[in-house]
Formats: structure tokens, C-alpha cells, sequence
């Protein structure tokens, strides 16, 4: 299995600032044939299901605020909120979806400082 | 707007089989890959396989030997069952649609998830 390891567990950001996750995997998520990293972001809120933020390592779901990106490649990625805003609180997961079985890093937790 | 919904018992007894069913609504059942995700409490999420609208199936290799995935497309339905189950399979589970990928894919449509607890 491939596995996804998230750093950090968790950070306090002040309203308005950056905020940085990063996803690291065992091995390669790029497709040579198609140049595309199998990679996808979720936001888990406390009572709700998580819902996908970004796929395809950089490509954001419609309806997405655009202070959610997704960068980088091959074994190396990260989800960037640009400013930070209280409804973005949650556990932010990454995903790799490059081979069965699909699986997940452990999770970041983002809080208000 | 696709909308998933899980239905089944929240209390099963160790040693006995989990049953739960997802119904979709709001969208085709076909030539999408259903999927059942969990979540222990407290803990990270865990992909637990797939039932295709045809009906093949997919298991991550240590639930395999404990689960069987149905899907009835007249319905709109796609069941999952787990076997023998102990405290450890103590979860929140998630019906989920997936796309995109060609191995696996990523999860747009979540259900809300039903907490399912295994006790005596």
C-alpha cells in the first residue's frame, strides 16, 4: 500500500494568514502517460461527511473558494489556504488514488490562533 | 445534485454481520464505482472497497476476507456487508461515489455517515 504521511498534525494560524499542509507519499502519485498526480484533498468538519477540496493534486472542485490550492508533484504536495477565514477550521486529509487500495494520510488539523 | 444516504442497524453485536445500505439520489447509479469508507473514533479514514454498477467488486486486501458489496440498480442501492465483527470494526461509515481515477479514484459524494458501534 502506498502510504501518505501528513506533516503537521496540527497548526494554529491567525485569522487572515497562510496556512501550509503538507502530504508526503511512499511513492510516486505522477502517471508518466498522462503527466497527472493522483492526489486529492479533503476538508472533515465535526459532523459532517469530508468533502473534496482539490483532485488531480492542484485542480480545485467547483464551488471552492479559491484561497484553497493544491501544489507540487510526484511524491511531495501541498494545500495552501491563502487566508485563513473561522469556517475553515477542520481536519484537512490528502488522498492518493495512483493504486489500490486507495488510502489517506493521518490528518491535519488547522485551529485559529 | 448527487445525494447519498447510509441506512442500517448503529448497535451490532461481536461476531455478528454488519449490514448497511446506501441509497442515491438525485443522479445515475450508473457507470460510477460505489465505494464504503470508515472512520474509527478519534482515528484516520480507511478505504474499505468498492461495488461497480455492474456489479464487480474491489476489497482492501485486509477487509477481503470479511466483506461482500451488492449493488441493485433498479433500486438505486448498493449494500455492504461485514463479517465477524469485533469492537475494532467501531466506526463512522461513509458511502461515497468515486471518480476520475483508473486503479482508484478520488470521492466527490459523501453520505453523511452513520456511526456504527459493535458491542454486547
Amino acid at each position: 500500500d502506498i502510504v501518505m504521511t501528513q506533516s503537521p498534525d496540527s497548526l494554529a494560524v491567525s485569522l487572515g494568514e497562510r496556512a501550509t499542509i503538507n502530504c508526503k507519499s511512499s511513492q510516486s502519485l505522477l502517471y508518466s502517460s498522462n503527466k497527472k498526480n493522483y492526489l486529492a484533498w479533503y476538508q472533515h468538519k465535526p459532523g459532517q461527511p469530508p468533502k473534496l477540496l482539490i483532485y488531480w493534486a492542484s485542480t480545485r472542485e467547483s464551488g471552492v473558494p479559491d484561497r484553497f490550492s493544491g501544489s507540487g508533484s510526484g511524491t511531495d504536495f501541498t494545500l495552501t489556504i491563502s487566508s485563513l477565514q473561522a469556517e475553515d477550521v477542520a481536519i484537512y486529509y490528502c488522498q492518493q488514488y495512483y493504486s489500490t487500495p486507495p488510502t489517506f494520510g493521518q490528518g491535519t488539523k488547522v485551529e485559529i490562533k | 445534485q448527487v445525494q447519498l444516504q447510509e441506512s442500517g442497524p448503529g448497535l451490532v453485536k461481536p461476531s455478528e454481520t454488519l449490514s448497511l445500505t446506501c441509497t442515491v439520489s438525485g443522479g445515475s447509479i450508473s457507470s460510477y464505482y460505489w465505494n464504503w469508507i470508515r472512520q474509527p473514533p478519534g482515528k484516520g479514514l480507511e478505504w474499505i472497497g468498492y461495488v461497480y454498477y455492474s456489479g464487480s467488486t474491489n476489497y482492501n486486501p485486509s477487509l477481503k476476507s470479511r466483506v461482500t458489496m451488492s449493488v441493485d440498480t433498479s433500486k438505486k442501492q448498493f449494500s455492504l456487508k461485514l463479517r465477524s465483527v469485533t469492537a475494532a470494526d467501531t466506526a463512522v461509515y461513509y458511502c461515497t461515489r468515486e471518480y476520475g481515477g483508473t486503479a482508484a479514484g478520488y470521492f466527490d459524494y459523501w453520505g453523511r455517515g452513520t456511526l456504527v458501534s459493535v458491542s454486547s
